[in-house]
């Protein structure tokens, strides 16, 4: 069956540390993979895209990587401020490179000052 | 960047209503929506793909008639849940995506729906 897996447990750290948050996903081929932020209560809020011919993608202090092979993504956060503590949701195109995009479960990231 | 607008906010409805949510791209047209549901601490769940000026294709386990989809302009989706009842209680939430394959969505604020 299709998954996409993301760690369930919250992830906690301490300010100025880089968080690293893992998405995993299996019976996919996806064209392209996103990352979004979602505070509570909100809608998802863009991020990063990275293609699948793309190894790594970065964006102020946001790093993410593809791994086809693995079939996993890694999204960082260098620097991380207590403003970084939000969900973090993963997300695929369902079809090859088609507009439906479907999320993973996300990891709550809280930033300790 | 690009604006999706969704209303209500919030809503509580009783048991066996009709409820209408609106999803709004601002500054952009789309021809296609997506309506998600997300139940507290899971993941989002792509119920439906909203097409302007045809019918909407339904994912798999929704239930067409309960949930009516009307995507009559470029900048319009609406959401309708027919007869709620409280097992309906979610948080809704609309997207578009801004212009050809392979790019971001934007995502409305959302709807938290309470049926009493």
């Amino acid at each position: 069956s299709q998954k996409i897996e993301q760690n369930s447990e919250a992830l906690n750290i301490q300010e100025g540390k880089t968080a690293t948050l893992t998405c995993n996903y299996t019976n996919y081929s996806p064209a392209y993979l996103q990352w979004y932020r979602q505070d509570p209560g909100r809608g998802p809020v863009f991020l990063l895209l990275i293609r699948e011919n793309e190894k790594e993608k970065r964006k102020e202090r946001l790093k993410v990587t593809f791994d086809t092979t693995l079939k996993q993504s890694l999204f960082h956060i260098t620097a991380s401020q207590p403003a970084d503590s939000a969900t973090y949701l993963c997300a695929l195109d369902k079809g090859r490179g088609g507009f439906k995009t479907i999320f993973g479960a996300g990891t709550r990231l809280f930033v300790k000052a | 960047g690009a604006v999706v607008s969704q209303h209500p906010s919030w809503v509580i409805c009783k048991s066996g209503t009709s409820v209408k949510i609106e999803c709004r791209s601002l500054d952009f047209q789309a021809t296609t929506m997506f309506w998600y549901r997300q139940f507290p601490k899971q993941s989002l769940m792509l119920m439906a793909t909203s097409n302007e000026g045809s019918k909407a294709t339904y994912e798999q386990g929704v239930e067409k008639d309960k949930f009516l989809i009307n995507h009559a302009s470029l900048t319009l989706s609406t959401l309708t849940v027919t007869s709620a009842h409280p097992e309906d209680s979610s948080f809704y939430i609309c997207s578009a995506p801004t212009g050809g394959v392979n790019t971001e969505a934007f995502f409305g604020q959302g709807t938290r729906l309470t049926v009493v």
